[in-house]
């Protein structure tokens, strides 16, 4: 079945370095969509991608994707501490029915003021 | 917009009773809303598929007599965990696709903490 890959699994960083994280699919997407998570919260959508070779920035992040379809990366620029979160990529579930999504494992980020 | 909100944000029950979860959009109408049940360190794991005036789907694995999903209007689903045990403790998540707004982003609540002592 469909599966996202999602790396790296944790980084730490110190406050302004910027930040790089990629998910790949063994299987094409039409969509990805990166989430962030905080503690006790629900994801909320950061940025969403909807053709091949698009780059999209919302403030500090950019997000790309892929040319093969199967890949996605994010970036964050200049981090600050309330960057901290779990980012999750995540794309539709074709396997499944009426559009539900699949998920990566996630990437921690910790920031270091 | 796309606001989805989630009650309640917390629920401690004891072993044997049943919980209830609503979940609304705010300011948008979604025929289909979705629950998540997310594991401590762990990504969201889909459980169902909740569709406005018909029955739910569920997911290979969820028990669909034990999670009862009710999709009573167009803004409005609700997660009912009957008969809980401690097992069944976890953060439970749902969202709900503004199809208005297009595209396949998917908006979510704050989600549950459930605790089942």
């Amino acid at each position: 079945g469909q599966q996202l890959n999602q790396s790296p699994q944790s980084m730490f960083i110190q406050e302004g370095e910027d930040v790089s994280m990629n998910c790949t699919s063994s299987s094409i997407f039409n969509t990805w969509l990166w989430y962030k998570q905080e503690p006790g919260e629900g994801p909320v959508l950061l940025i969403a991608l909807y053709k091949a070779g698009e780059l999209t920035s919302n403030g500090r992040l950019t997000a790309q994707f892929g040319i093969t379809r199967k890949d996605s990366f994010l970036n964050i620029s200049a981090s600050i501490p309330s960057d901290v979160g779990i980012y999750f990529c995540a794309g539709p579930n074709y396997g499944g029915s009426q559009g539900n999504l699949i998920f990566g494992k996630g990437t921690k980020l910790s920031v270091k003021p | 917009g796309a606001v989805v909100s989630q009650h309640p944000s917390r629920v401690i029950c004891k072993s044997g009773t049943s919980v209830k979860i609503e979940c609304r959009s705010l300011d948008f109408q979604a025929t289909t809303m979705f629950w998540y049940r997310q594991f401590p360190k762990q990504s969201l794991m889909l459980m169902a598929t909740s569709n406005e005036g018909s029955k739910a789907t569920y997911e290979q694995g969820v028990e669909k007599d034990k999670f009862l999903i009710n999709h009573a209007s167009l803004t409005l689903s609700t997660l009912t965990v009957t008969s809980a045990h401690p097992e069944d403790s976890s953060f439970y998540i749902c969202s709900a696709r503004d199809l208005a707004g297009g595209g396949g982003g998917q908006f979510f609540g704050p989600g549950t903490r459930l605790t089942v002592l």
